[in-house]
């Protein structure tokens, strides 16, 4: 079965630069959501985009931003990036719906280091 | 979002053994799931269980909604078994997110 997918896996960074993550749901997935898991850490929700709306917002940086597209992808840009913003990202799908939420599918994540 | 509470902490298992796993819930959740993360950190779905009980090989999940708790069992426990596992829920409706517990890491030694 498809599974999300996120690229890339792994990524090194500068301070102060610029990163660009992605993730591809689950086909009919509507629903996106991002995590951020700092080591030893739970994952720690960013943001979530509903049918390309966004849905909800958690402790994200103002630093950070992203967006859903028409074909339901998700972007998370990153910039200005700190040695603190070191950590793996994951990005989930569901399919939403009026009752409750579904079943969320977690990809396998992209290890962002900022050195 | 909700808060979530996960006992213990660490558990350290003889290879064979029974360990049982819970997760408490500030509030009513309409999402509970149990995730395994392995050491290469890939979370991997164990249940989606809002209520009722599963079971999946060794591993089977109790969720008492009313009571506000979820339990996840391991029965004779393995070497693969190691690792983080992390109890998540969502609250109201349309409060999609998953909060997550912090998370029990468990131990299987040969």
């Amino acid at each position: 079965a498809a599974g999300v997918i996120q690229s890339p896996r792994h990524l090194i960074k500068e301070k102060r630069e610029t990163a660009t993550l992605k993730c591809y749901p689950i086909p009919r997935h509507d629903t996106v959501y991002w995590y951020q898991q700092g080591p030893g850490q739970d994952p720690q929700f960013l943001i979530s985009f509903y049918e390309k709306m966004q849905s909800d917002k958690g402790s994200i940086p103002d630093r950070f931003s992203a967006q859903q597209f028409s074909d339901y992808h998700s972007e998370l840009n990153m910039s200005s990036l700190e040695l603190g913003d070191s950590a793996l990202y994951f990005c989930a799908s569901s399919l939403g719906t009026e009752v409750r939420g579904t079943e969320a599918f977690f990809g396998q994540g992209t290890r962002l280091t900022v050195v | 979002g909700i808060q979530v509470e996960q006992s213990p902490p660490d558990l350290i298992l003889q290879e064979g053994a029974n360990s049982t796993l819970r997760c408490n819930f500030s509030d009513s959740v309409n999402n509970l799931q149990w995730f395994h993360q392995n050491p290469w950190g890939q979370l991997i779905n164990l249940f989606y269980i809002p209520s009722g009980t599963k079971q999946n090989g060794r591993l089977s999940a109790t969720t008492v909604a009313t009571e506000r708790y979820s339990l996840l069992y391991i029965s004779s426990s393995q070497t693969t078994d190691s690792g983080v596992y992390f109890c998540a829920g969502n609250g109201n409706s349309w409060d999609y997110k998953l909060s997550f517990g912090a998370g029990t890491t468990v131990t299987v030694r040969a």
